[in-house]
């Protein structure tokens, strides 16, 4: 089984909506959870991270950690063209161990 | 403060021939790790180094080594390429930030194997 499993996609949607991107793992030692946003012929950049159990808001960006169910998710709101990408998981026990997710690539359609 | 550099962008070779990627990490940070991404497997952990020694390995076959110097720089080497090597390598150097650590990702480079 792997530590972080994440669904490919693709991901379809219209512009103006919501967007779910989700992430299991299996490693209870995990206490940091961050997402990676990665443009067509880029490297992945980080978008934004967790602490714990909990959500995180920035602008149109919410990041929601659920421990007990080992669940990570992403919303993004009001989607927009721009936030077409691959968006990876990427769950961290602190320290140099962080293991990152295959990615969901997000298509916006205008 | 310059990014993670990889060289070179772009790379075709024919199978059975091998291949020899390079990366210069952010200067001061002493962990590179490597991966692979393809469409239908994504991104997927191929190894990492910290300090010139390996520090841990994802599943990929011994086809696949690195190696890192003393001033940080890493490279990768793929023998024997298989058309299934054709991907986009990525190399991301990181260096602890309090308690979490944030992965800095070079442009990657694209190889295709033909």
């Amino acid at each position: 089984q792997k530590e972080v499993e994440q669904d490919p996609g693709p991901l379809s949607v219209p512009e103006g909506a919501i967007v779910s991107l989700n992430c299991t793992y299996s490693n209870s030692a995990f206490q940091y959870f961050m997402w990676y946003r990665q443009y067509s012929r880029k490297g992945p950049e980080l978008l934004m991270y967790t602490y714990s159990s909990g959500n995180k808001e920035d602008g149109r960006f919410t990041a929601q950690v659920d421990k007990s169910s080992k669940y990570i998710s992403l919303f993004i709101r009001d989607s927009q063209p721009s936030d077409s990408a691959t968006y990876l998981c990427a769950p961290s026990t602190g320290g140099f161990k962080t293991i990152f997710g295959a990615g969901t690539r997000l298509f916006v359609k205008a | 403060k310059a990014g993670v550099t990889q060289t070179p962008r772009y790379l075709i070779k024919t199978r059975g021939q091998q291949v020899t990627l390079s990366c210069s990490p952010i200067s001061g940070h002493r962990s590179v790790s490597w991966y692979q991404q393809t469409p239908g497997q994504g991104l997927q952990f191929l190894f990492e180094y910290f300090s010139e020694t390996q520090r841990n390995k994802g599943n990929f076959p011994g086809r696949f080594s690195g190696r890192q110097f003393s001033n940080s720089r890493s490279e990768m080497n793929v023998s024997t390429l298989e058309l299934g090597d054709s991907a986009l390598y990525l190399c991301a150097s990181s260096s602890p930030t309090g308690d979490r650590t944030e992965a800095f990702f070079g442009q990657g480079t694209r190889l295709t194997v033909v």
